[in-house]
């Protein structure tokens, strides 16, 4: 297994367009989060899967954000209609349960830049 | 709710010098605290956790840290750095969420920068 994979490493899309990341998780993992992280800041939680099941969103994930996990293996987080304000690293993480001594890992993350 | 401090956004030091990242939380239940690294343009890497047991956890790298519950601190250290420690390191506090699963809250990351 090669760990938690995110597709693209890198997007720059202009204003205004509709933009999709991937994330593959660790193969057994059920558990898969999306945070957000911005220059000079630590990862913010935006929201969590299990399996197919997205229990918990952040504030942060506006109605312009969306995120599905269709057959609780791969996820996508779709940005519609972008703002400058959004750009910056999209990192996706996968643990297994069930307790909270479970390590997350990390993928490389998704830099989006708006231009 | 919980959160995590980390005071110091920059830390030069040479090479072969020791090293204290400093973190503090707050909260008001069983504290479960991690240390990861961020290479440049990387995901984040576990360093180390305190779950329960010993306040002196030892992780990868050479990297220990010890929890404080009366200074509700996890001090990241380690006695002789490497230019290769050169990274972002963040300090993370588990929080429950209100659908019983939990989420990693971070602190905003201490750069440390290795000199030779």
């Amino acid at each position: 297994d090669t760990g938690v994979s995110q597709n693209p490493r890198h997007k720059i899309t202009k204003r205004g367009q509709n933009v999709t990341f991937r994330c593959d998780p660790i193969s057994e993992h059920n558990r898969l989060y999306w945070y957000r992280q911005t220059l000079g800041q630590g990862p913010e939680f935006l929201t969590y899967f299990q399996n197919e099941a997205q229990l918990e969103k952040s504030r942060l994930l506006s109605d312009r954000f969306s995120a599905e996990r269709p057959k609780g293996s791969f996820s996508t987080l779709e940005i519609q209609r972008t703002e400058q304000g959004d750009s910056a690293m999209y990192l996706c993480a996968s643990s297994l349960q069930p307790d909270m001594d479970t390590e997350a890992f990390f993928g490389q993350g998704t830099r989006l830049t708006v231009v | 709710a919980q959160s995590v401090t980390q005071l110091d956004s920059q830390v030069p030091v040479f090479e072969e010098a020791p090293v204290e990242l400093r973190c503090n939380y707050s909260s008001s239940v069983s504290v479960y605290l991690f240390w990861y690294v961020q290479y440049p343009n990387q995901g984040l890497q576990l360093l180390l956790k305190y779950l329960s047991g010993s306040t002196l956890v030892k992780g990868i790298n050479g990297f220990e840290a010890e929890f404080n519950k009366s200074q509700t601190s996890f001090h990241l250290r380690k006695p002789s750095v490497h230019i290769s420690d050169t990274a972002e390191y963040f300090c993370a506090v588990i929080t429950v969420l209100d659908s019983g699963t939990y989420k990693y809250i971070f602190g905003t990351g201490t750069r440390l920068k290795v000199l030779a």
